[in-house]
């Protein structure tokens, strides 16, 4: 069965500049991967997805993930962070497990917050 | 076009009650998906429904919970009985398609149970 690891519980980040979120997961063969944010209250808003081609992936609010099979990571990253990004990030990863149902597995999240 | 519609947002109710949780989801959409998400943890997976139909049922509690998705009407979530240990934010997700991954799942706003 498929697994997500989110190493960093929390992460403090100054306001402008860079981020990365890690995640690594386990998954026999090749993994659908996404990453959600979840703001205070709210639901999941999914930011980016992997599915195949290209291993660098471009998501909404200029968030990039970058695919690498070697190290089974699939990280999170901004070039300049902004106040409004301070969230909780979660890692996903789908595929067909022992019951022959794809859903998604989530990691614990990664909450980010973001210092003047 | 509407999104996944969860209700109520917040709900409480005192040990031993009934508690209905209900979700709408994406117009279009016939595949439900509920997540649990305890305080500090990811999204734990509960079931998966197509109208009239339980596919996967593997995350659900095996007492007390229940789980629908009729013909008409939105999938309700059904707990029993409630224990202070059910205390949770309960998400509800949507697809197009049978159990694909690779399109995403579109997430309500959740409802935010607690029990006192």
């Amino acid at each position: 069965a498929q697994s997500v690891t989110q190493p960093d519980i929390h992460i403090t980040v100054s306001e402008g500049a860079s981020l990365e979120l890690r995640c690594n997961y386990s998954y026999g063969a090749t993994p659908y991967l996404f990453w959600y944010v979840q703001s205070p209250g709210q639901g999941l808003q999914l930011l980016l997805k992997y599915f195949s081609g290209d291993t660098l992936v471009q998501g909404i609010k200029g968030f990039e993930a970058e695919f690498k099979r070697s190290q089974s990571s699939f990280n999170l990253r901004k070039p300049s962070v902004h106040w409004s990004d301070a969230a909780e990030y979660f890692c996903a990863v789908g595929g067909i497990d022992n019951t022959g149902f794809q859903k998604l597995v989530f990691g614990t999240g990664t909450r980010l917050l973001v210092s003047p | 076009n509407a999104g996944v519609m969860q209700n109520p947002r917040h709900l409480v109710r005192r040990r031993g009650q009934e508690a209905r949780l209900r979700c709408s989801p994406m117009k279009g959409h016939s595949h439900v998906y509920w997540y649990r998400q305890l305080p500090e943890e990811g999204l734990k997976f509960m079931v998966y429904l197509q109208k009239e139909n339980i596919i996967d049922e593997s995350g659900m509690p095996k007492e007390r919970f229940s789980a629908e998705f009729p013909k008409e009407g939105p999938s309700i979530l059904r707990i029993q009985q409630v224990v202070r240990g059910d205390s949770a934010a309960y998400f509800c997700a949507s697809s197009p398609l049978s159990g694909r991954t690779d399109y995403g799942y579109t997430f309500g706003s959740g409802t935010r149970l607690t029990v006192v």
